[in-house]
């Protein structure tokens, strides 16, 4: 199984909701990213997470949330978002958690986000 | 700084020719380097890399990538382009001990019939 599953694919939301993206992998895979991606451009780091923990947060605002109950799972709490946070948000794995440097992602299909 | 730049904001080929896109990095130490590629509304694949040894890397789809370190350029390339083909297409650079890909802006790749 080499892949990343991502929930919903698509969701709306307005400034005030409070809504979750999910991850999944079973690859085996120890670090786990979270990544915004803006249309036809490259992906942008927002979080990372190695052997569970969080490793990187890349300034990331506070109305974006992560957490990684565990070793397959990785959520992103979403509250108070911005129009301008409407985006693709992309979920990736890689093998060793102590630095994946030389290996690839995996990633997710996406969610698609629009807030109104 | 690191970097990594695609020259080409979009490249067009007929089916059956031979494509490049091209990939030119700057980092220290040294680099491993990535192509992705990423289909309309999908997620990005992985399609090959380079992390040390021979220069020539063959990944997915029957793409390959040259590693030109004195021009420090990781140029991908098929023999014969198909229109399944046509993506977005990204090079990344890392390098030891970093989470941290440092993307291209990405090349449009178009194939014609």
């Amino acid at each position: 199984d080499t892949e990343v599953t991502q929930t919903p694919k698509h969701l709306v939301m307005g400034m005030t909701n409070k809504k979750s993206l999910k991850c999944e992998q079973h690859m085996g895979h120890r670090a786990m990213y979270w990544y915004k991606q803006k249309a036809k451009k490259p992906p942008e780091l927002m979080f990372v997470y190695s052997y569970e923990k969080l490793s990187i947060n890349e300034s990331v605002p506070s109305r974006f949330s992560p957490e990684c109950p565990n070793s397959s799972l990785l959520n992103l709490h979403l509250h108070a978002l911005q129009p301008e946070d409407s985006a693709l948000y992309l979920c990736a794995s890689s093998q060793g958690g102590g630095g994946p440097s030389r290996t690839e992602a995996f990633f997710g299909q996406g969610t698609r986000l629009t807030v109104v | 700084a690191q970097s990594v730049a695609q020259p080409e904001d979009q490249v067009n080929v007929a089916e059956g020719n031979p494509l490049t896109v091209k990939c030119t990095y700057s980092v220290s130490g040294n680099p491993y380097l990535f192509w992705y590629v990423q289909y309309p509304n999908r997620g990005l694949q992985f399609l090959l890399k380079y992390i040390t040894g021979d220069n020539l890397v063959k990944g997915s789809y029957g793409f390959e990538a040259e590693f030109n370190k004195s021009q420090t350029s990781f140029h991908l390339k098929k023999p014969s382009a198909l229109v399944s083909d046509s993506a977005l297409y990204f090079c990344a650079v890392n390098r030891d001990s970093n989470y941290q890909l440092i993307w291209g802006a990405g090349t449009k790749l178009i194939i014609k019939p």
